[in-house]
């Protein structure tokens, strides 16, 4: 089943709005989560590491005023995307890393596909 | 220079037969690992196998194991007798363990397998 969840799965709005999108670890605390961003037919780009607590780690070229990120529990991170407009459209996944017997391994929720008008 | 290189854009194999994914990755960390993940259209990601640079053994999980060859830096991934179900874009991806971001994921470009009937 799936471990990790995201809220919404897709989303439309108009250019100018901001738009909060949920990702959540469902049976394990996550002290770090992170956020990409895939362009159709192209791999997944890094936007920020979240870390429960403090403030997150933008990757070089991602505004950390455009797209805000929250993490406010072990089992919650937001990305909040700020006066949305068309270029901002795209699919986000976030992901959560689980510890297990010395290993971790990323889990990622089912992305989130934002289109805005 | 790209830190995950995967060279086939697309491969094509006919269903029950193997088929091999290439990936090769640069690092100077002596301390890694090792990713396969698989994204069908509906765009979730899929953990598929995992290889720690330490590991003696290669990685095996179900129809996929992984062929590591650390001196040539290659993590190939190689999927038994395949299934129409396979068809999808496969991502091998890097956790290096420096910049005090251990979970930090970096992606290639991704291939798409097509399965045959």
């Amino acid at each position: 089943g799936a471990v990790v969840s995201q809220h919404p799965s897709r989303v439309i709005c108009k250019s100018g709005t901001s738009v909060k999108i949920e990702c959540r670890s469902l049976d394990f605390q996550a002290t770090t989560m992170f956020w990409y961003r895939q362009f159709p037919k192209q791999s997944l780009m890094l936007m920020a590491t979240s870390n429960e607590g403090s403030k997150a780690t933008y990757e070089q070229g991602v505004e950390k005023d455009k797209f805000l990120i929250n993490h406010a529990s072990l089992t919650l991170s937001t990305l909040t995307v700020t006066s949305a407009h068309p270029e901002d459209s795209s699919f986000y996944i976030c992901s959560a890393t689980r510890s297990r017997g010395g290993r971790e391994t990323q889990y990622f929720g089912p992305g989130t596909r934002l289109l805005v008008l | 220079a790209q830190k995950i290189t995967q060279t086939q854009p697309g491969m094509f194999v006919q269903e029950k037969e193997a088929v091999t994914l290439d990936c090769t990755y640069d690092t100077s960390d002596p301390s890694y690992g090792l990713f396969w993940y698989k994204q069908p259209s509906s765009g979730e990601m899929i953990f598929l196998i995992y290889q720690g640079s330490y590991d003696q053994q290669n990685a095996t999980e179900g129809r996929y194991s992984l062929n590591f060859q650390k001196a040539r830096k290659s993590a190939n991934l190689v999927i038994s007798a395949s299934q129409l179900g396979d068809s999808a874009m496969y991502f091998c991806a890097m956790r290096e363990n420096s910049g005090g971001s251990n979970y930090k994921l970096t992606f290639g470009k991704g291939t798409l397998l097509t399965v045959n009937p």
